[in-house]
């Protein structure tokens, strides 16, 4: 089945460690984004990428880092420089303007809960 | 500045009865409106798309409206079931094209 997988669903972070959020996908899709979630708050964007080896700043991108070598994987990773990192993270991945070309969204991973310990 | 706004509280409902949220938003002229179902712990999963030159749009016993003159969306859920219980969230493209979420409306349905 086609799908966007996350790893780990829980993470502990110790303060001053950097970690690693893994995000694969298999539906061929060109675009990829990480959004942050906190209780009582919207879906935060925090990074984009629209193409391999190229991705933009979201809102919140401070503390946070990412790269994309593969069109498949789009890993985040959580800086000791992000002040506040625990939360719920959402990866999210789509074909390029899904909204323009039929009937498309974006496909979420389940998610990884970070806290901070 | 530009918002996304839903209704905070929970919307308690019958089963069978309709259920009925509301997106509105300032600040966006969007060229379509999404709407995501989010159960807890889990990733959000795409519902509907709405245009802003369609009025409506239905799937199975949903259905959106989208009113770029009043800028808001309505989202129905018609005979309602247990099953639907979930938090709803309103998406919209901004001018760089770029998805903007609204923080969701939980909706719980009552046997």
């Amino acid at each position: 089945d086609g799908g966007i997988t996350q790893s780990p669903k829980y993470l502990f972070r110790k303060e001053g460690q950097n970690v690693t959020l893994s995000c694969e996908q298999n539906l061929n899709h060109d675009a990829m984004y990480w959004y942050r979630q906190d209780p009582g708050q919207g879906l935060r964007l925090i990074y984009y990428s629209q193409i391999v080896n190229d991705f933009q700043k979201g809102d919140i991108a401070e503390g946070y880092s990412v790269s994309r070598e593969k069109k498949e994987s789009f890993p985040l990773t959580v800086t000791s420089a992000q002040k506040n990192p625990t939360a719920f993270y959402l990866c999210a991945s789509s074909i390029l303007s899904p909204g323009t070309r039929g009937n498309y969204g974006y496909t979420f991973g389940s998610g990884t809960r970070l806290t901070v310990v | 500045s530009q918002k996304i706004e839903q209704n905070s509280e929970a919307l308690n409902i019958q089963e069978g009865k309709t259920a009925t949220l509301t997106c509105n938003y300032t600040n966006y002229s969007p060229a379509y409106l999404q709407w995501y179902r989010q159960d807890p712990g889990r990733g959000p999963v795409f519902l509907l798309l709405i245009r802003e030159n369609e009025k409506e749009k239905r799937k199975e016993r949903l259905k959106v409206t989208f009113d770029t003159t009043l800028k808001q969306s309505l989202f129905h859920i018609t005979a309602s079931q247990p099953a639907d219980s979930a938090t709803y969230l309103c998406a919209l493209v901004g001018g760089n094209n770029r998805l903007a979420f609204g923080k969701g409306n939980q909706v719980v349905v009552i046997p």
